[in-house]
């Protein structure tokens, strides 16, 4: 079956150390994403990649860190500089934006997510 | 910047009756893509429904669909013949046109918490 993996599903962390979040898909999607939710919060965009070995910041990146050296993952490594990082952390995937031919929705999937508490 | 609202946190059904969930947008585009995601305690986000502003029919999922008014900037859910398994947190979205600055990014609201009575 084609879909997005995130591991671990919880994650505890001590403070002043970094972590990192893994994201896997299969379903050949070109671009990928790194939100963060909190509690009475939307989600709110951290980084995204439309292709390999290139990414943006989002609304909030400051503190974190991705990389893309493969189309199928797109890890997330919170850093120690990261204030607030204890939150629902979801990666998600689509299309490339405006490929001929294809949904020009351009919808996400989304991965099951990764609890991430600081201890 | 475009900013997606959603005015009532929390909203309660009777199981088989129908509710609406309301979402407002403020934007200066004329084209772009509305959307609404259903997340279950699971935490899994699942797309509901999608609809496109060039579009003049409302969009209709099965027992979902929505009321799209362009002018009012406004994107309400309905759901008809409530289940318990539709007890979720629904978020709306926006998305800017492809040929924007946005690279595609969605924008959420900060979602509306639905409870299903039996």
């Amino acid at each position: 079956d084609g879909g997005i993996t995130q591991s671990p599903k919880y994650l505890f962390r001590k403070e002043g150390q970094n972590v990192t979040l893994s994201c896997e898909q299969n379903l050949n999607h070109d671009a990928m994403y790194w939100y963060r939710q909190d509690p009475g919060q939307g989600l709110r965009l951290i980084y995204y990649s439309q292709i390999v070995n290139d990414f943006q910041k989002g609304d909030i990146a400051e503190g974190y860190s991705v990389s893309r050296e493969k189309k199928e993952s797109f890890p997330l490594t919170v850093t120690s500089a990261q204030k607030n990082p204890t939150a629902f952390y979801l990666c998600a995937s689509s299309i490339l934006p405006g490929l001929a031919g294809l949904s020009l929705y351009n919808e996400q999937f989304f991965g099951p997510g990764t609890r991430l508490t600081v201890l | 910047a475009q900013t997606v609202t959603q005015s009532q946190p929390e909203m309660s059904v009777q199981e088989a009756e129908t509710v609406t969930l309301s979402c407002t947008y403020d934007t200066s585009e004329s084209d772009y893509y509305l959307f609404w995601y259903k997340q279950p305690p699971s935490r899994q986000m699942i797309l509901v429904i999608r609809q496109e502003a060039y579009k003049q029919q409302n969009a209709t999922e099965n027992r979902f669909s929505v009321n799209f008014q362009k002018a009012a900037k406004s994107f309400s859910l309905k759901i008809s013949d409530s289940q318990l398994g539709d007890a979720a947190m629904y978020f709306c979205a926006y998305r800017s046109p492809l040929y924007g600055g946005s690279q595609g990014n969605l924008i959420f609201g900060k979602g509306t918490k639905l409870s299903v009575k039996p």
